[in-house]
């Protein structure tokens, strides 16, 4: 198993500019999510999935856009890049039991600076 | 929404001296995790707690869920330079969204 994977591992755009962060998972995990980690702010969900075709915004959803299209894949799309958006993005997924998310395996990571 | 207050955000420790970083929520949990995040690295997970004044020990680490479910710690036991890192603790609120604290960074000194 690859487990989560996200790619590219680091990316420079210049403000303005689109771009779609990558991440897959091999567990047939049922929920998948985008967090963005800050200096100081802990992790903050921006959007997250429970199934293929079903999304919905997290803490921080203004800016990105996501598609669950399969189970496996879940992209992070921002749509016009600004400096408030450098950061640390990891994806997440688990399993949903009893209602509840399960143990998170996080992805390695997309460190993103805006210029 | 739900949040948790997670304390201390920093704290520095002599190798060897005990750690403890707690978690407060001003409502009820439905379940408590907590991870490790390595510096330059991803969270990964610790332990989940579940039951009204659970413990659960990994080694040199215990972890502890309140009777009322609304604060849980995570001890470590004579630090070691590997304990070194952000330990946060994470809830799943309604709609299944996971909530994270904003983390305990560890420093270890030799």
């Amino acid at each position: 198993n690859a487990g989560v994977t996200q790619t590219p591992k680091f990316q420079v755009l210049k403000t303005g500019q689109s771009m779609t962060l990558q991440c897959a998972q091999d567990m047939n995990h049922e929920y998948m999510s985008w967090y963005r980690q800050d200096p100081g702010m802990g992790l903050r969900l921006i959007h997250y999935s429970v199934g293929a075709g079903i999304t919905d915004q997290g803490e921080v959803p203004n800016g990105y856009n996501v598609s669950r299209s399969t189970t496996e894949d879940f992209p992070l799309r921002l749509l016009s890049a600004a400096p408030s958006q450098t950061s640390v993005y990891f994806c997440a997924s688990s399993f949903i039991r009893g209602g509840s998310t399960d143990t998170q395996y996080f992805g390695p990571g997309t460190r993103l600076t805006v210029l | 929404g739900q949040q948790v207050m997670q304390i201390p955000q920093y704290q520095h420790v002599q190798e060897g001296e005990d750690f403890t970083t707690y978690c407060n929520s001003s409502t009820t949990l439905s379940n408590i995790q907590w991870y490790k995040q390595r510096p330059g690295g991803h969270p990964v997970f610790l332990i989940q707690l579940v039951k009204s004044g659970e413990v659960k020990k990994q080694k040199r680490l215990t972890f502890q869920f309140g009777e009322a479910k609304k604060n849980s710690s995570l001890h470590i036991t004579a630090t070691q330079t590997t304990d070194v890192g952000t330990y946060f603790c994470s809830f799943s609120g309604s709609a299944r969204q996971l909530t994270f604290g904003s983390g305990t960074q560890l420093t270890v000194l030799p």
